[in-house]
């Protein structure tokens, strides 16, 4: 079975300070990860993507991403939060195991910035 | 070039009526899946479809179906509505369909079974 653990709901961070969103995963076979980010009664973005080589991953709007085999991890970075980037971000897994496309999900972290 | 569009926006029906929510791709996406995301939680795979034939399909009961046609858009079908139905739909679509492609979602449907 494939998994994904976000540990952090909610988080809460000063407008201009880092951010370090946490994901783990489960998967039987080399993982495809990704993070997508979704404001409020709307559709998924995505950030960022990891399929294989380079194990830090750069994405839109100044975010990266690096995955760790090791601990099964795919942590979302960022040096500095601007208001914008208040939104629900979600971490998934997909693969080749199945044969189709299937992502599966976290439950998501709910960013909230402060001035 | 236009992205993934989703018909109706928002919908609301009763207990025991069937939907029908329609999800377009982008233009020269091949594969589109459909995904049920409830309130607070991430969205849950339900089918993909690929050259109008079923390439996967997560833990829903029969009442879920869909279909694939010729220009690549794409119908889901929920009969027999219960209220848990209630829920954001997401379609997405992407080139080949395979695990390293990347998936492009529409808006959604919000659907509200009262």
């Amino acid at each position: 079975a494939q998994s994904v653990t976000q540990p952090d709901i909610h988080i809460t961070v000063s407008e201009g300070a880092s951010l370090e969103l946490r994901c783990n995963y489960s998967y039987g076979a080399t993982p495809y990860l990704f993070w997508y980010v979704q404001s409020p009664g709307q559709g998924l973005q995505l950030l960022l993507k990891y399929f294989s080589g380079d194990t830090l991953v750069q994405g839109i709007k100044g975010f990266e991403a690096e995955f760790k085999r090791s601990q099964s991890s795919f942590n979302l970075r960022k040096p500095s939060v601007h208001w914008s980037d208040a939104a629900e971000y979600f971490c998934a897994v997909g693969g080749t195991l199945f044969g189709n496309e299937k992502l599966t999900f976290g439950t998501g972290t709910r960013l909230t910035i402060i001035p | 070039d236009a992205g993934v569009t989703q018909s109706p926006t928002h919908l609301i029906k009763t207990r025991g009526q069937h939907v029908t929510l329609r999800c377009s791709p982008i233009s020269g996406h091949k594969s589109v899946s459909w995904y049920q995301q409830v309130l607070g939680q991430g969205p849950q795979f339900i089918f993909q479809y690929y050259e109008k034939e079923e390439r996967g399909r997560g833990n829903f009961p029969d009442r879920f179906s869909a279909r694939q046609f010729p220009n690549y858009s794409s119908e889901l079908n929920v009969n027999a509505l219960l209220l848990g139905d209630s829920a954001l739909y997401l379609c997405a679509s992407s080139r080949q369909g395979w695990g390293a492609d990347t998936q492009y979602f529409g808006p959604g449907t919000r659907l509200t079974v009262l």
